[in-house]
């Protein structure tokens, strides 16, 4: 079955200590992205990829790394989380770079930073 | 930067009727794209828009592109409990989608 997947789906976490959502893509996509979802703000974009080894910042990257050293993989990095990282992650991919192309969205990642 | 403004943020429906959510960019679009998150969901894509004064058909859900390529709407008719969730735009000019704050509809039986 084509699909995105993500873990954890839940995380609760205190402020200072380094966590990774990892996100999987079975469907050979180039373009993957990270968004985060906050009550009234809709999707932001943190970063995106358009291939291996090639990503760049999206709308709200502060506080965030990525790396994307495999086709299929893109970890979402949170060196020191702090509260204002509490939010709902997604995970996105889409065949080739670019905004002509549905996305695909993982289930979601909740995470509480305490 | 680009911004995507939708309204309303909410939207009561009662079974049945219609309503219309509606998408305004600050700057011209290349296309623009709706997905619905059903609650506890994750945003599913619907449609996409390319031309500037497009309209396309999915069933009861009617969506239409501005002829500046600043604006989208979309209209559902004869509502239904199916239809509750949360309605996103997302535009974009370059290689990132900017996403509306999205419409979030409940239904009333």
């Amino acid at each position: 079955e084509a699909q995105v997947t993500q873990n954890p789906r839940y995380l609760i976490t205190v402020t200072g200590k380094k966590l990774t959502v990892t996100c999987s893509q079975n469907m050979n996509h180039e373009y993957m992205s990270w968004y985060r979802q906050d009550p009234g703000l809709g999707l932001r974009q943190i970063y995106y990829s358009m291939n291996v080894e090639v990503t760049d910042k999206g709308d709200v990257p502060e506080g965030y790394k990525v790396s994307r050293k495999e086709k299929r993989n893109f970890p979402l990095i949170l060196e020191s989380p702090s509260p204002n990282q509490t939010s709902l992650y997604f995970c996105a991919s889409s065949f080739v770079a670019g905004s002509y192309n549905e996305q695909f969205f993982g289930p979601g990642t909740r995470l509480t930073v305490l | 930067g680009q911004q995507v403004m939708q309204i309303p943020q909410y939207q009561h429906v009662q079974e049945g009727e219609d309503f219309t959510t509606y998408c305004n960019s600050s700057t011209t679009l290349s296309n623009i794209q709706w997905y619905k998150q059903r609650p506890g969901g994750h945003p599913v894509f619907l449609i996409q828009l390319v031309k500037s004064g497009e309209v396309k058909k999915q069933k009861r859900l009617t969506f239409q592109f501005g002829e500046a390529k600043k604006n989208s709407s979309l209209h559902i008719t004869a509502t239904q409990t199916t239809d509750v969730g949360t309605y996103f735009c997302a535009g974009s000019n370059d290689y990132k989608l900017s996403f509306g704050a999205g419409t979030t509809v409940t239904v009333r039986a």
